[in-house]
């Protein structure tokens, strides 16, 4: 099937700066693609839609200068987090789908973030 | 907007029970259904899958799922679980629509005692 690739997947970082993370279609073009939180013991909270070529959609009470997305080809999304600080501190998983109707959704690893 | 609610929190079941975990969604349109698993320290891995046809979806490791339209559900099912069952599982909605983001329920532990 499809792979999503995620990188990093552990990332430490101190109070204050910036963490991007990467997140690739390996074998196929999306042109969406999709940021997720997960706290501990909790669900997945989608974070954001990331489009190509144009901004990124994002859910009600993401601060969208916080966590910055960019879609720059069909096969990369990355995800900024700005200025982090401990409450930041989370699991990122981003995912794409098959384009057209009624496609499966693909994961990535997820990377797990630690701000200190 | 879709939302996807899981009525069941966590469940602790024997090995060979039954099992049953609830899922009912909330949108009007044609929708895309979906159930995942995550093992502890994993990623998510599909189960099953439903688009259109057989609302009786069978998926990988034994379990199967319902879509029952007229109810919104699409609980998940297994006639016998295994201690190597014990993880989180999720079940998630989107529109059939190209594009379109999966909603998750905010999931329920399954704990397998042998």
């Amino acid at each position: 099937g499809a792979v999503v690739s995620q990188h990093p997947s552990r990332v430490i970082c101190k109070s204050g700066t910036s963490v991007k993370i990467e997140c690739r279609s390996l074998d196929f073009q999306a042109t969406t693609m999709f940021w997720y939180r997960q706290f501990p013991k909790q669900s997945l909270m989608l974070m954001a839609t990331s489009n190509e070529g144009s901004k990124a959609t994002y859910e009600q009470g993401v601060e969208k200068d916080k966590f910055l997305i960019n879609h720059a080809s069909l096969t990369l999304s990355t995800l900024t987090v700005t200025s982090a600080h401990p409450e930041d501190s989370s699991f990122y998983i981003c995912s794409a789908r098959l384009q057209g109707m009624n496609t499966e959704a693909f994961f990535g690893q997820g990377t797990r973030l630690t701000v200190v | 907007a879709q939302s996807v609610s899981q009525h069941n929190h966590h469940v602790i079941l024997s090995e060979a029970a039954s099992l049953e975990l609830g899922c009912n969604y909330s949108y009007g349109g044609t929708v895309n259904l979906f159930w995942y698993v995550q093992y502890p320290g994993q990623h998510l891995q599909l189960l099953l899958k439903y688009f259109s046809g057989d609302p009786l979806v069978k998926g990988i490791k034994g379990f199967e799922a319902e879509f029952i339209k007229s109810k919104f559900s699409f609980n998940l099912r297994k006639p016998s679980v295994q201690w190597s069952d014990t993880a989180e599982y999720f079940c998630a909605v989107s529109t059939n629509q190209a594009g379109t983001a999966l909603i998750f329920g905010k999931g329920t532990t399954l704990s397998v005692s042998s």
